[in-house]
């Protein structure tokens, strides 16, 4: 079975500062990583995906993500956050090898940028 | 740009009806999906199709069906509407499953009411 845990519901930050949003995951085999966004009153957009090379990806808006296989996650990262970054963040996970079976997604979590 | 179309954005019934949410996909996609949106639990997947007339159930089927008679809708069926599925409901499509084609595309979503 294929799972993701975000195990923040609420993750604040001064505006200006560094942020990290967590995410772990768990699948059989190898995984295919994503992360999408929420600004309110609208559909989740994709932000940035990791599927093979680099453990660092670089996505939208200056987002960045790192997978680490040992730990089995992938947590979104900037350097520098925006006020306009706030919104509900998801995660989710799929196995390279598992056909043609859905995204799961993590519960969420919302990012708040205080300026 | 790829769109997807839902139909409604907030949608009020009472307990008992009928009630049909319509999705429309401009970009030829093959897969489509349903998910439910509610505080706390994420992003939950009701059903998906990966081609016409195909369904597949997801994690949560139950008070549902879908159609898709064409290849660009993809329509969520509550078959007698329960207040327990008050909530908002994202309609996503993505193209054939492959590692350089996993971006989902979501539409705006419907917060359905129940009462």
């Amino acid at each position: 079975a294929q799972s993701v845990a975000q195990p923040e519901d609420q993750v604040n930050v001064a505006e200006g500062n560094p942020l990290t949003v967590k995410c772990t995951y768990s699948v059989s085999g190898n995984p295919y990583l994503f992360w999408y966004v929420q600004y309110p009153n609208r559909g989740l957009q994709f932000l940035l995906k990791y599927i093979t090379g680099d453990n660092l990806v670089k996505g939208s808006y200056g987002f960045e993500a790192e997978f680490n296989k040992s730990q089995t996650s992938f947590h979104l990262k900037k350097p520098s956050a925006l006020v306009s970054d706030s919104a509900l963040y998801f995660c989710a996970v799929r196995a390279r090898n598992s056909g043609n079976t859905p995204l799961v997604f993590g519960k969420g979590t919302r990012l708040s940028v205080i300026a | 740009d790829v769109k997807v179309t839902q139909s409604s954005r907030y949608l009020v019934k009472r307990t008992g009806e009928k009630v049909f949410l319509e999705c429309v996909q401009d970009m030829d996609h093959e897969n489509m999906f349903w998910y439910r949106q509610d505080p706390g639990l994420g992003l939950r997947l009701i059903y998906f199709s990966y081609d016409v007339k195909m369904k597949e159930k997801g994690d949560i089927p139950e008070g549902y069906s879908v159609s898709r008679e064409k290849k660009e809708r993809f329509s969520l069926i509550l078959e007698s509407a329960s207040t327990n599925q008050t909530s908002m409901y994202l309609c996503a499509s993505n193209g054939p499953i492959k590692a350089t084609n996993e971006k989902l595309f979501f539409g705006s979503g419907t917060q359905l009411s129940v009462l």
